[in-house]
């Protein structure tokens, strides 16, 4: 069975920029999380969707949106890129939202701002 | 608010030693506890979690974990490492079974012959 897949693996963005990253969640599963990974930080956690709905959101401006489509993949939006902005995105899915249940997570999308 | 301190940014050892890699949280309501490792340019791997019940969790690839309610520490064990077990370790905290992870800031073992 395929895992969490996430496109582009790798991207490089100028300054002001907009990004789209994109996840496939593992069959079945119906929940989809992102996260940021800053270089020698821990992920940080942006937006969690579950059933197309926005069920939790980070600390992060409004730069940052996302969407769960009906086949339950997922779109993470970054508009205004910061050099900040740096980092590998992670999505991860689990078949309910609930932390209970194992969280797959993904290879990332590596992004770079320049 | 929740949070979670790893003590140690690099932890170097050699091989077949033991190892324990520490992790203390913080948080006013019941927490699951999870482990994942990460190695060089992957994804997050889950290693193992605590929910409830028996504080020693045992998990993949030899690891085990001790839950301490009192301590507010979830330390991760092995008592053999090999090379292959270099990687990146983090610790991560959820309260409940709300979805979002709560992760430390992680911990590098570097396992050398």
């Amino acid at each position: 069975d395929a895992g969490v897949t996430q496109s582009p693996t790798h991207l490089i963005k100028t300054r002001g920029q907009q990004v789209t990253l994109r996840c496939s969640p593992i069959s079945g599963h119906k929940s989809v999380s992102w996260y940021q990974q800053v270089l020698g930080q821990g992920p940080q956690f942006i937006f969690q969707y579950y059933e197309k709905e926005e069920r939790g959101r980070g600390n992060f401006p409004d730069r940052f949106s996302a969407r769960q489509f009906p086949n339950y993949s997922s779109e993470l939006n970054v508009n205004a890129l910061l050099l900040g902005d740096s980092a590998l995105y992670l999505c991860a899915s689990t078949f309910d939202g609930s932390s209970g249940n194992t969280i797959y997570f993904g290879e990332g999308s590596w992004l770079t701002v320049v | 608010a929740q949070s979670v301190t790893q003590l140690d940014s690099q932890v170097p050892v050699f091989e077949e030693a033991p190892v324990e890699l520490r992790c203390n949280y913080s948080s006013s309501v019941s927490v699951y506890l999870f482990w994942y490792v990460q190695y060089p340019n992957q994804g997050l791997q889950l290693l193992l979690k605590y929910l409830s019940g028996s504080t020693l969790v045992k998990g993949i690839n030899g690891f085990e974990a001790e839950f301490n309610k009192s301590q507010t520490s979830f330390h991760l064990r092995k008592p053999s490492v090999h090379i292959s077990d270099t990687a990146e370790y983090f610790c991560a905290v959820s309260e409940g079974s709300q979805g979002n992870l709560i992760f430390g800031k992680g911990t590098k073992l570097s396992v050398k012959p």
